[in-house]
């Protein structure tokens, strides 16, 4: 199994609402990673896990909340965005942070604030 | 000046051609990854590479070290190619967590 999933595929919420995102993997990989993608913009970086705990916070606002409660799982969890938070939202998994590893994205989840 | 350059941004080719893209970067690394994003969608790793070429399929990757470059070859061209392709690096910096840091994507469109 060398997927990487994530749930769900859309979301529409309010700037009011509470929302997580989810992503999954079974690779046994202890590096996972959340990016942002504004439309036809690379990616950026917004969180790290390494062996389910926080590495690094791209100074991303406490409106974005990751939490890794196992290897294998990873939350984002979304309260009070903005508009201008519309993005896909991609996960990726890695061996490991250190050493050379191939990262693997999940199809993203596109989230629209409205 | 970017980390990491594409070139070209923005690529129309007829099908059966052989197409380029191309990445330069400027900061040591430890592995160069091409990937690929189809319109709306998620990224699909293409190739990892620290060194020479790799091939898969009709697709060809290559990096040269010493002159920071690499390219990314598609032998035969067929419209489902059509994606971006972006250039990434993982900087051999000690304190790196792994984070790759991405070029701004080629886009290619290829016609039937």
């Amino acid at each position: 199994d060398t997927e990487v999933t994530q749930t769900p595929k859309h979301l529409v919420m309010g700037m009011t609402n509470k929302k997580s995102l989810k992503c999954e993997q079974h690779m046994g990989h202890r590096a996972m990673y959340w990016y942002k993608q504004k439309a036809k913009k690379p990616p950026e970086l917004m969180f790290v896990y390494s062996y389910e705990k926080l590495s690094i916070n791209e100074s991303v606002p406490s409106r974005f909340s990751p939490e890794c409660p196992n290897s294998s799982l990873l939350n984002l969890h979304l309260h009070a965005l903005q508009p201008e938070d519309s993005a896909l939202y991609l996960c990726a998994s890695s061996i490991r942070t250190s050493g050379s590893y191939e990262q693997y994205f999940g199809p993203g989840t596109r989230l629209t604030v409205t | 000046k970017n980390e990491v350059e594409q070139s070209p941004q923005n690529l129309t080719a007829q099908e059966g051609e052989f197409i380029t893209i191309n990445c330069s970067y400027s900061v040591g690394i430890s592995a160069l990854h091409w990937l690929q994003q189809h319109p709306g969608g998620g990224i699909v790793s293409l190739f990892m590479l620290s060194s020479g070429k790799k091939k898969h399929g009709r697709l060809i990757a290559t990096i040269n070290i010493q002159e920071k470059h690499s390219s990314l070859h598609i032998t035969a061209s067929h419209p489902r190619d059509s994606a971006v392709y972006i250039c990434a690096v993982r900087s051999d910096y000690g304190g790196s967590q792994g984070n790759l840091i991405f070029g701004k994507g080629t886009k290619l469109s290829v016609k039937p």
